[in-house]
């Protein structure tokens, strides 16, 4: 079975923080994504990464960068956490086929808490 | 612009009861479409997914949906609702400017009776 972990379960930290939220698949997929979910509005792509060094910015980049330095992870970096950040953070990958959309898998999610 | 709508924010129904959960998308050709779960506290989970076929598609837990390409609809059915199937569900559609992404519902929740 695919495996995607996500570092923490639950974290808070202080606004003005630097934040880091780390994800990694054991499958070998080349796509990963980062998502946040808030009550009412679903699921929204933050950024997502179709390679290694690759990325590309999804509906709500604005306040996060991410970085993949290797295959299998995948990292979530808030440079500054404010409080409009509380949130769900949930980290996915698919397998990656060519001009093809593919099943996502889920990492069980990091509720993050910023005060 | 391309959408997927879900118009049942939430739902109850008791256990025992059959369920019909809609999902209507805008996609100007045959889409894959997919249907997830989230459990309380989780990530989501993969129930079913309709690539080409039969439109009629079998999943996980005892889910079906049939794809209906008249009305634009790939609803989510199960004939007997468990108290264990009280969770978020969500319908998806590959983003067709980049398919490696997806465009997801809003979701739908469903609570069940005892």
């Amino acid at each position: 079975d695919v495996k995607v972990t996500q570092s923490s379960r639950y974290l808070v930290k202080r606004t003005g923080e630097k934040v880091f939220l780390e994800c990694v698949q054991d499958m070998d997929h080349e796509n990963m994504f980062w998502y946040r979910q808030d009550p009412g509005l679903g699921l929204r792509l933050i950024y997502f990464s179709y390679d290694v060094k690759m990325k590309e910015k999804g509906d709500i980049p604005e306040g996060y960068s991410v970085s993949r330095e290797k295959k299998e992870r995948f990292s979530l970096i808030l440079e500054s956490a404010s409080t409009n950040q509380t949130s769900m953070y949930l980290c996915a990958s698919s397998f990656g086929l060519a001009h093809t959309s593919d099943t996502q898998y889920f990492g069980p999610g990091t509720r993050l808490t910023v005060l | 612009a391309q959408s997927v709508t879900q118009p049942d924010i939430h739902i109850t129904v008791s256990e025992g009861a059959s369920l019909e959960l809609r999902c209507n998308y805008s996609y100007g050709a045959t889409p894959y479409l997919f249907w997830y779960v989230q459990s309380p506290g989780q990530g989501l989970q993969l129930l079913l997914k309709y690539f080409s076929g039969d439109t009629l598609v079998q999943g996980i837990k005892g889910f079906e949906a049939e794809f209906k390409r008249s009305q634009s609809s790939f609803n989510l059915r199960k004939p007997s609702v468990h108290w264990s199937d009280a969770a978020e569900y969500f319908c998806a559609v590959p983003n067709a400017g980049n398919n490696r992404k997806l465009i997801w519902g809003l979701g739908t929740s469903l609570a069940v009776n005892p």
